[in-house]
């Protein structure tokens, strides 16, 4: 078990509310993700970091920023929630397989609801 | 436009059935991944394939990799509940994974 955990599991914001998850890790993996998953878009890259304060953007990164000022630590900011972001968000780390392979282990997930 | 075409989008089948769920694209891709996501939980991985032609079991699952490295397929062979869930290919034409927005699966008991 990789232990990885998101806090929190469930939030309601309003629209234009500040809000941050967190995403912590216990194995000091240096890759961790931020990606949002929705009905019919799958799961999207937010966000992603390759060490501590080295981040780099995704395929969905407007209207998010991203802080890792340690190794175990990987928190995702909407500065001013909207509708549009209320979606399901999932936080990864990379980890390598037997076959020296990497893949992702996932979170459990924050669902979000900007109202 | 995605990426990654999953068919089919939603699957129902009786338990002890067979079936074959797909991932199609026009990108070559370095490695592909399949995940399975139970509802209330993050992906798990399944297997990771690399190679062109690249066939891989796991139990009653049976993923295999085109020759062209462009679509993968998985085969369950005797369904059981358990395997319910949503079904994700992942891809990586470069150094970034991209998913398809997958399969989802019921198998009734």
């Amino acid at each position: 078990d990789a232990g990885i955990t998101q806090s929190p599991r469930h939030k309601v914001t309003e629209t234009g509310t500040p809000v941050t998850l967190r995403c912590h890790q216990t194995e000091n993996h240096r890759y961790m993700y931020w990606y949002r998953q929705d009905p019919g878009h799958g799961l999207r890259l937010i966000h992603y970091s390759y060490g501590v304060k080295d981040t780099d953007k995704g395929e969905v990164s407007d209207g998010y920023s991203v802080s890792r000022s340690k190794t175990e630590d990987f928190l995702l900011t909407l500065e001013s929630a909207t509708s549009s972001q209320t979606s399901v968000y999932f936080c990864a780390i990379s980890v390598r397989d037997r076959g020296s392979n990497y893949g992702y282990t996932f979170g459990s997930g924050t669902r979000l609801t900007v109202v | 436009t995605q990426l990654l075409e999953q068919s089919p989008q939603f699957l129902s089948i009786q338990e002890g059935e067979n079936l074959t769920v797909y991932c199609n694209s026009s990108s070559v891709f370095s490695s592909l991944q399949w995940y399975r996501q139970e509802p209330g939980e993050g992906p798990v991985l399944l297997v990771t394939v690399v190679t062109g032609g690249e066939v891989k079991k796991l139990k009653r699952l049976t993923f295999q990799f085109g020759d062209a490295r462009k679509d993968s397929s998985l085969h369950i062979t005797a369904a059981q509940p358990g395997d319910t869930g949503l079904y994700l290919c992942a891809g990586a034409p470069g150094n970034q994974f991209y998913f398809g927005t997958g399969t989802s699966l019921t198998v009734i008991p």
